[in-house]
């Protein structure tokens, strides 16, 4: 059991650039989930997958915000067009059902 | 809807001092109440959670909280406080025993005077 992991841990990017993030779960948790962190907030959920499909998605993920898990393992986070009010911390979580989420270390996103 | 308020974003304590940080939530169906710390530049860490099992619920380092259903609240304690306790703590609920998205509170930021 290595946890969750999460690359890359830090990300600048141009207003307007795409960039996408990865996340490994707990090898065989089912459920994966996506939260965004902004300075001197708590964490604020995005989506969560069993296996591969998308069960729920929070109205914080506009449309410019896409994830995907094809696989039912790893999960990816893309961001079009990313704006300034896009900077947080991305941080993913995996879980079996109904049982605790453990957090990976999460994605630090600047965009300039 | 489900909603966490956590009483002061930063707490202050001495070293060997009592630590009580306060979680107030509210929820339509019974709660699952978690506990999370994290440290600067990490992930969170799970420090203990309620399941509707003892009311009163131990978890790492030292740490303890009780649940109070007439008060709607969850706080957070240990004892004596010591250096490596500081660290930003987060209270967090759900009304689906963990398996949907948890709803968080804004932090609370301890810090351990020597």
């Amino acid at each position: 059991d290595t946890g969750v992991s999460q690359d890359p841990r830090h990300k600048i990017t141009k207003r307007g650039q795409n960039v996408t993030f990865r996340c490994d779960p707990i090898s065989e948790h089912n459920r994966l989930y996506w939260y965004r962190q902004t300075l001197g907030q708590g964490p604020e959920f995005l989506t969560y997958f069993q296996n591969e499909a998308q069960l729920e998605k929070s109205r914080l993920l506009s449309d410019r915000f896409s994830a995907e898990r094809p696989k039912g393992s790893f999960s990816t986070l893309e961001i079009q067009r990313t704006e300034q009010g896009d900077s947080a911390m991305y941080l993913c979580a995996s879980s079996l059902v109904q049982n605790t989420q453990y957090f990976g270390p999460g994605t630090r996103l600047t965009v300039l | 809807a489900q909603s966490v308020t956590q009483l002061g974003s930063h707490v202050s304590v001495s070293e060997g001092a009592l630590v009580l940080l306060r979680c107030n939530y509210s929820s339509s169906v019974p709660p699952y109440l978690f506990w999370y710390v994290q440290y600067p530049n990490q992930g969170l860490q799970l420090l203990l959670k309620y399941t509707s099992a003892a009311t009163l619920v131990k978890g790492i380092n030292g740490f303890e909280a009780e649940f109070k259903k007439s008060e709607t609240s969850f706080h957070l304690t240990k004892p004596s406080a010591h250096m490596s306790d500081a660290a930003e703590y987060f209270c967090a609920v759900s009304d689906r025993g963990g398996a949907d998205g948890l709803t968080f509170g804004k932090g609370t930021h301890l810090i351990i005077q020597p």
